[in-house]
This record gives structure tokens, sequence and C-alpha cells, in this order.
């Protein structure tokens, strides 16, 4: 399983985007990269998963450059309940189903 | 369609006790897998059933144990209970594919697990 890298927190106001980065250097072939959302004394909640280039869904973007050993979780428009720790995955199909959880970047959006 | 569920969603045992954790996935999930957060250590993975059948395990002590049952429920047991036991047990059920769609998990509330 690859090993992420993430800022362990970031402060952003309401109404901005906010982008967050994760480094996963030895990214194999078969890897997915996949983002998570938790809030406290909740379970995680399935963001957005893409392999490469952009992914875009309703609640965020995905942007993973050519080399594939980093990407970028963009979050448009923040909101006070966006306030959460978001965890980058990194795997492929045969491990997918262990999932391998980092430290995580804790954003607090600000009022 | 009803999320994952998990009882009791809070729980206080003594050292030295055993506890059994109950999870039930989203209807037709398959796979269930269960998870350990503590503020120290993070979310860990504890193992994952599909069919009834243990197929990925984490490093965890033999004291956590767990099974699936036919209808895809799940329990995890957890003996002799230690003070570093206490933690939030998450459950979490997925679809497996066998394919990058293993990764769309689907936890559930967690059940709060305090060691006394």
């Amino acid at each position: 399983l690859a090993k992420t890298t993430q800022p362990i927190s970031m402060d952003s106001y309401e109404g901005q985007e906010v982008n967050i980065t994760c480094s996963h250097n030895n990214i194999a072939t078969n890897d997915y990269i996949t983002w998570y959302q938790q809030f406290p004394s909740q379970g995680p909640r399935f963001i957005i998963q893409g392999y490469k280039t952009k992914v875009t869904n309703e609640v965020a973007s995905l942007f993973i450059p050519a080399d594939r050993k980093s990407s970028t979780l963009s979050l448009p428009r923040v909101s006070l309940s966006d306030t959460a720790v978001y965890y980058c995955l990194v795997g492929g199909p045969g491990s997918a189903r262990q999932l391998t959880f980092g430290s995580g970047t804790q954003l607090t959006v600000l009022p | 369609k009803a999320g994952v569920t998990q009882t009791p969603r809070y729980l206080i045992k003594t050292r030295g006790q055993q506890v059994t954790l109950s999870c039930s996935p989203i209807s037709g999930h398959r796979s269930v897998s269960w998870y350990q957060q503590t503020p120290g250590q993070g979310l860990q993975f504890l193992f994952e059933y599909f069919s009834e059948t243990q197929r990925n395990k984490g490093n965890f002590p033999g004291r956590f144990s767990g099974r699936q049952f036919s209808n895809s429920r799940s329990e995890m047991n957890v003996s002799t209970l230690e003070l570093g036991d206490s933690a939030l047990y998450l459950c979490a059920s997925s679809l497996p594919t066998g394919t990058s769609g293993d990764y769309e998990q689907y936890f559930g509330p967690g059940t709060r697990l305090t060691v006394t």
C-alpha cells in the first residue's frame, strides 16, 4: 500500500475554495486515489475517487497530474459544515478492502 | 436505502470482561470491514469478512475476533478487555467488485467502547 503525506491542518474562511494536496510518491500502476471526510464521532464518508486527470462530482473535484505522485482535493466555496478531517487513500483493487488511513488533514472553516 | 447500523452505540465495560459489537451492512452489500479508531493511533483496520469468511486481517492480537452470518450481518468480539481497547469501533460495508469500487466503503456511526 502506498504511503501518503498530507498537511496536518488547514484553515479557511467560508466561501473560499480549499485545496488539500496529498503526496503519494510510491503509487503503483493499479492504484486509485480516494478521499474520505470524517466528522467527530462519526464514520468516514466517501467523497471522491480518481485514477488520473480530473474527476468532479457534486461535492468536490480531484486533480491528478500525469505522474500521479500527488493529488489535490478541491472543495469549492466551503462552509462551516465542511470542518472535518479529510483522508487521502491510495491503493489498488487487491488491497482496497483494507483501507489504510493516514493522519488526515484537519480542515477548519472559519466564519 | 438504509445505511450501515451498529449496535450498541455506547458501551462501558471493565478490564477483563469481553464485549460483542454488531454491524448490519447496507442491503445487498456482502463485504463488512471493522476498524478501530483512537486519538493516538488513528483509524486502524481490524478485519474484513465476505461470504462468512475472513479475507483480510489487520495487525491486532487474537483477543479481537469476528464473524459474519449468512445475511451478511457481522459481529466482532473482544475478549479480556484492556484499558487500551477504549476506542470508537467502526464497521464499513461495500459491494466487493474486485475493482476500484472496493474503495467506496460505507461506514456506520460506530460503537464507542469505554473500558474502565
